[in-house]
């Protein structure tokens, strides 16, 4: 079974702040990625998404993640935070195996962006 | 085209009445997830259905809870006999036929149960 694993739970940076946000999977075979934000009392809504190609990819409102294959990692980063990117941010991985295509979930990080 | 709706937004129940979420999905979406987000955790996988299957319940707890999503109408998700515990806020997600194909997954705006 795959799993997905956030190592910071709580992050907090100042605004204009560099950001980068760990993901690491588990799963021996071929794998969508995402990365999801949920801003206080909201619903999950895509930030970005990768299913094949160039694996750097960009998203909304500046974010990017990069998918390095041989570490199993999906890395958010956006190079200037803003106060309003105060959320939590869900990485999730589902793999390519059609009949069960379930999307597993990290625990989630945190981001507080100080004025 | 409406986004995934689930209903109601906030539901209080007593301990030991039962709790019925509902999830319509998006038009055209045949598969419908349910995940349960405890306070200060994750989203933690419940169950993964198509229309009249249940595909995977791996991560749904062994006695009270049930899922459905028949052939006409939303998905179901049922919680017998509720304990406080069981207060968290529950998410729906539906997608198209096959997720493995470069699709996503959309999100509802969540059931919040509260067990008092």
């Amino acid at each position: 079974a795959q799993s997905v694993s956030q190592h910071n739970h709580h992050v907090i940076l100042s605004e204009a702040a560099s950001l980068e946000l760990g993901c690491n999977y588990s799963y021996g075979g071929t794998v969508n990625l995402f990365w999801y934000v949920q801003y206080p009392g909201q619903h999950l809504q895509l930030l970005l998404k990768y299913f094949s190609g160039d694996p750097l990819v960009k998203g909304i409102k500046g974010f990017e993640a990069e998918f390095i294959k041989s570490k199993f990692s999906f890395n958010l980063r956006k190079p200037s935070v803003q106060w309003s990117d105060t959320a939590e941010y869900f990485c999730a991985v589902n793999p390519i195996n059609f009949g069960n295509e379930k999307l597993t979930f990290g625990t989630g990080t945190r981001l507080t962006i100080i004025p | 085209n409406a986004g995934v709706m689930q209903n109601p937004r906030h539901l209080v129940r007593r301990r030991g009445q039962e709790a019925r979420l509902r999830c319509s999905p998006m038009k055209g979406h045949s598969h419908v997830y349910w995940y349960r987000q405890l306070p200060e955790e994750g989203l933690k996988f419940m169950v993964y259905l198509q229309k009249e299957n249940i595909i995977d319940e791996s991560g749904m707890p062994k006695e009270r809870f049930s899922a459905e999503f028949p052939k006409e109408g939303p998905s179901i998700l049922r919680i017998q006999q509720v304990v406080r515990g069981d207060s968290a806020a529950y998410f729906c997600a539906s997608s198209p036929p096959s997720l493995g194909s470069n699709t996503e997954a959309f999100f509802g705006q969540g059931t919040r149960l509260t067990v008092v």
